[in-house]
Protein backbone atom coordinates (compact mmCIF):
# COMPACT_ATOMS: atom_id res chain seq x y z
CA UNK A 1 0.00 0.00 0.00
CA UNK A 2 0.93 3.56 0.05
CA UNK A 3 3.40 4.63 2.81
CA UNK A 4 6.44 6.55 3.52
CA UNK A 5 9.21 4.35 4.88
CA UNK A 6 12.72 4.17 5.90
CA UNK A 7 15.74 2.11 4.65
CA UNK A 8 17.28 2.30 7.92
CA UNK A 9 15.40 2.13 11.55
CA UNK A 10 19.14 3.00 13.20
CA UNK A 11 21.97 4.67 12.18
CA UNK A 12 25.04 5.06 14.50
CA UNK A 13 27.86 8.22 13.40
CA UNK A 14 30.49 9.82 15.47
CA UNK A 15 30.61 13.14 16.53
CA UNK A 16 31.09 15.60 14.07
CA UNK A 17 30.23 13.28 11.14
CA UNK A 18 28.17 14.19 8.60
CA UNK A 19 24.81 12.18 8.88
CA UNK A 20 22.56 10.97 5.79
CA UNK A 21 19.04 9.29 6.73
CA UNK A 22 16.89 8.35 3.93
CA UNK A 23 12.89 8.02 3.15
CA UNK A 24 11.64 6.10 0.44
CA UNK A 25 7.57 7.55 -0.73
CA UNK A 26 5.36 5.54 -2.87
CA UNK A 27 2.97 8.04 -3.85
CA UNK A 28 3.99 10.39 -6.75
CA UNK A 29 1.43 12.44 -5.91
CA UNK A 30 2.71 13.64 -2.52
CA UNK A 31 3.66 17.39 -2.71
CA UNK A 32 5.08 18.55 0.54
CA UNK A 33 7.56 16.78 2.76
CA UNK A 34 8.61 17.39 5.93
CA UNK A 35 11.58 16.28 8.70
CA UNK A 36 10.78 16.23 11.86
CA UNK A 37 13.22 15.13 15.31
CA UNK A 38 11.52 13.52 18.19
CA UNK A 39 13.54 13.28 21.30
CA UNK A 40 12.47 11.05 23.94
CA UNK A 41 9.63 11.71 25.98
CA UNK A 42 8.56 14.86 23.50
CA UNK A 43 6.58 15.79 20.80
CA UNK A 44 8.22 16.18 16.95
CA UNK A 45 9.65 18.58 16.01
CA UNK A 46 9.92 20.41 12.67
CA UNK A 47 13.45 20.86 11.22
CA UNK A 48 13.32 21.48 7.69
CA UNK A 49 10.16 20.96 4.61
CA UNK A 50 10.47 20.81 0.73
CA UNK A 51 7.59 21.05 -2.02
CA UNK A 52 7.61 19.18 -4.72
CA UNK A 53 8.24 21.45 -7.22
CA UNK A 54 11.86 21.50 -5.40
CA UNK A 55 14.75 19.51 -5.33
CA UNK A 56 16.80 20.67 -2.45
CA UNK A 57 16.52 22.87 0.83
CA UNK A 58 19.17 23.92 2.82
CA UNK A 59 18.61 25.13 6.45
CA UNK A 60 21.15 25.67 9.70
CA UNK A 61 23.54 22.50 9.54
CA UNK A 62 20.21 20.53 7.17
CA UNK A 63 19.92 19.93 3.64
CA UNK A 64 17.01 17.90 2.80
CA UNK A 65 17.07 16.42 -1.10
CA UNK A 66 14.17 15.06 -3.02
CA UNK A 67 14.71 12.92 -6.10
CA UNK A 68 11.07 12.68 -7.50
CA UNK A 69 12.05 9.70 -10.10
CA UNK A 70 13.07 7.74 -7.83
CA UNK A 71 10.57 8.71 -5.16
CA UNK A 72 13.59 9.26 -2.61
CA UNK A 73 14.28 11.73 0.28
CA UNK A 74 16.93 12.15 2.42
CA UNK A 75 17.73 14.56 5.58
CA UNK A 76 21.56 15.38 5.61
CA UNK A 77 22.94 16.60 8.93
CA UNK A 78 26.80 18.41 8.42
CA UNK A 79 28.53 17.86 11.45
CA UNK A 80 26.38 15.93 14.08
CA UNK A 81 26.31 16.82 17.31
CA UNK A 82 25.51 14.47 20.80
CA UNK A 83 22.32 16.90 20.36
CA UNK A 84 21.05 15.72 17.53
CA UNK A 85 20.93 12.34 18.94
CA UNK A 86 17.15 11.45 18.09
CA UNK A 87 14.71 9.92 15.87
CA UNK A 88 13.99 11.28 12.60
CA UNK A 89 10.64 11.41 10.85
CA UNK A 90 9.79 12.00 7.46
CA UNK A 91 6.18 12.99 6.48
CA UNK A 92 4.40 13.74 3.75
CA UNK A 93 1.24 15.38 2.28
CA UNK A 94 -0.58 14.43 -0.65
CA UNK A 95 -2.72 16.16 -3.34
CA UNK A 96 -6.46 16.14 -1.92
CA UNK A 97 -5.33 15.24 1.98
CA UNK A 98 -5.57 18.34 3.18
CA UNK A 99 -3.34 18.98 6.12
CA UNK A 100 -3.31 15.57 7.02
CA UNK A 101 0.32 14.22 7.26
CA UNK A 102 1.67 10.36 6.79
CA UNK A 103 4.94 9.95 9.00
CA UNK A 104 6.76 6.80 8.10
CA UNK A 105 8.32 4.27 11.27
CA UNK A 106 11.23 6.65 12.13
CA UNK A 107 15.15 6.53 12.16
CA UNK A 108 16.76 5.78 15.55
CA UNK A 109 20.10 8.57 15.21
CA UNK A 110 22.75 7.67 17.99
CA UNK A 111 25.78 9.63 18.27
CA UNK A 112 28.92 8.98 19.56
CA UNK A 113 30.99 11.10 21.25
CA UNK B 1 9.68 25.30 22.03
CA UNK B 2 6.36 25.55 19.86
CA UNK B 3 3.76 27.47 21.87
CA UNK B 4 1.28 24.28 21.44
CA UNK B 5 0.42 22.96 24.96
CA UNK B 6 -1.81 19.60 26.07
CA UNK B 7 -3.24 18.24 28.95
CA UNK B 8 -2.70 15.98 31.08
CA UNK B 9 1.03 14.93 30.24
CA UNK B 10 0.14 11.46 31.97
CA UNK B 11 -3.21 9.45 32.11
CA UNK B 12 -4.17 6.14 32.79
CA UNK B 13 -7.89 4.93 32.40
CA UNK B 14 -9.17 1.18 32.53
CA UNK B 15 -10.51 -0.36 29.84
CA UNK B 16 -13.90 0.85 28.95
CA UNK B 17 -13.62 4.33 30.23
CA UNK B 18 -14.09 7.45 28.92
CA UNK B 19 -10.99 9.73 28.31
CA UNK B 20 -10.69 13.44 27.23
CA UNK B 21 -7.35 15.08 26.34
CA UNK B 22 -7.21 18.90 25.27
CA UNK B 23 -4.85 20.80 23.38
CA UNK B 24 -4.04 24.79 22.89
CA UNK B 25 -2.84 25.77 19.49
CA UNK B 26 0.21 28.27 18.90
CA UNK B 27 -1.05 31.97 18.90
CA UNK B 28 -2.63 32.88 15.22
CA UNK B 29 -3.18 29.23 14.81
CA UNK B 30 -6.72 28.18 13.44
CA UNK B 31 -5.94 24.54 12.65
CA UNK B 32 -5.60 21.59 14.94
CA UNK B 33 -4.84 18.06 14.16
CA UNK B 34 -4.73 14.68 16.32
CA UNK B 35 -2.40 11.84 16.04
CA UNK B 36 -1.55 9.00 17.79
CA UNK B 37 1.71 7.46 18.17
CA UNK B 38 1.98 3.95 19.76
CA UNK B 39 5.59 3.20 20.83
CA UNK B 40 8.07 2.81 18.12
CA UNK B 41 5.94 3.95 15.15
CA UNK B 42 5.25 7.25 13.61
CA UNK B 43 1.89 9.07 14.66
CA UNK B 44 -1.00 8.34 12.59
CA UNK B 45 -3.92 11.18 12.02
CA UNK B 46 -6.78 10.99 13.65
CA UNK B 47 -8.91 13.76 12.75
CA UNK B 48 -8.07 17.41 11.86
CA UNK B 49 -10.20 20.58 12.69
CA UNK B 50 -10.26 23.95 11.23
CA UNK B 51 -12.34 26.76 12.35
CA UNK B 52 -14.25 24.17 14.82
CA UNK B 53 -15.49 22.39 12.02
CA UNK B 54 -13.43 19.15 11.21
CA UNK B 55 -11.90 18.78 8.07
CA UNK B 56 -10.78 15.12 7.37
CA UNK B 57 -10.52 12.47 9.57
CA UNK B 58 -8.27 9.09 9.52
CA UNK B 59 -9.00 5.66 10.06
CA UNK B 60 -10.10 5.67 13.41
CA UNK B 61 -13.57 4.58 14.63
CA UNK B 62 -16.52 6.82 15.64
CA UNK B 63 -15.46 6.72 19.28
CA UNK B 64 -12.45 8.62 18.71
CA UNK B 65 -14.47 12.46 18.20
CA UNK B 66 -13.35 15.87 19.07
CA UNK B 67 -14.05 19.56 19.35
CA UNK B 68 -12.41 22.63 18.73
CA UNK B 69 -13.40 25.72 20.52
CA UNK B 70 -13.78 29.57 18.91
CA UNK B 71 -10.30 30.40 20.62
CA UNK B 72 -8.98 27.82 18.06
CA UNK B 73 -8.07 25.05 21.19
CA UNK B 74 -9.20 21.34 20.95
CA UNK B 75 -10.11 18.55 22.93
CA UNK B 76 -10.15 14.27 21.50
CA UNK B 77 -12.54 12.40 23.35
CA UNK B 78 -12.11 8.68 23.38
CA UNK B 79 -15.25 6.37 24.56
CA UNK B 80 -14.81 2.84 25.23
CA UNK B 81 -11.20 2.91 25.70
CA UNK B 82 -10.15 -0.35 24.41
CA UNK B 83 -5.84 -1.79 25.82
CA UNK B 84 -4.74 -0.77 22.31
CA UNK B 85 -5.59 2.97 22.79
CA UNK B 86 -2.64 3.05 24.58
CA UNK B 87 -0.46 5.74 23.17
CA UNK B 88 1.43 9.21 22.93
CA UNK B 89 -1.67 11.42 21.69
CA UNK B 90 -0.09 14.35 19.72
CA UNK B 91 -1.98 17.52 18.63
CA UNK B 92 -0.24 19.82 15.94
CA UNK B 93 -1.61 23.35 15.27
CA UNK B 94 -0.77 25.02 11.71
CA UNK B 95 -1.36 28.43 11.17
CA UNK B 96 -4.16 29.88 8.79
CA UNK B 97 -2.12 31.57 5.78
CA UNK B 98 1.61 31.19 4.75
CA UNK B 99 2.93 27.87 4.52
CA UNK B 100 -0.32 25.53 4.80
CA UNK B 101 1.15 22.86 5.45
CA UNK B 102 3.39 23.23 8.52
CA UNK B 103 2.70 21.63 11.73
CA UNK B 104 3.86 22.81 15.05
CA UNK B 105 3.34 19.89 17.60
CA UNK B 106 2.69 19.84 21.48
CA UNK B 107 4.58 17.61 23.95
CA UNK B 108 1.83 15.14 24.27
CA UNK B 109 -0.45 13.18 26.57
CA UNK B 110 0.83 9.53 27.49
CA UNK B 111 -2.60 7.67 27.77
CA UNK B 112 -2.26 4.05 29.20
CA UNK B 113 -5.25 1.91 29.61
CA UNK B 114 -5.04 -0.98 31.79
Amino acid sequence: GESVGLHLPTLSVQEGDNSIINCAYSNSASDYFIWYKQESGKGPQFIIDIRSNMDKRQGQRVTVLLNKTVKHLSLQIAATQPGDSAVYFCAENRVGSNYKLTFGKGTLLTVNP
Amino acid sequence: ETGVTQSPTHLIKTRGQQVTLRCSSQSGHNTVSWYQQALGQGPQFIFQYYREEENGRGNFPPRFSGLQFPNYSSELNVNALELDDSALYLCASSPGTGSPYEQYFGPGTRLTVT
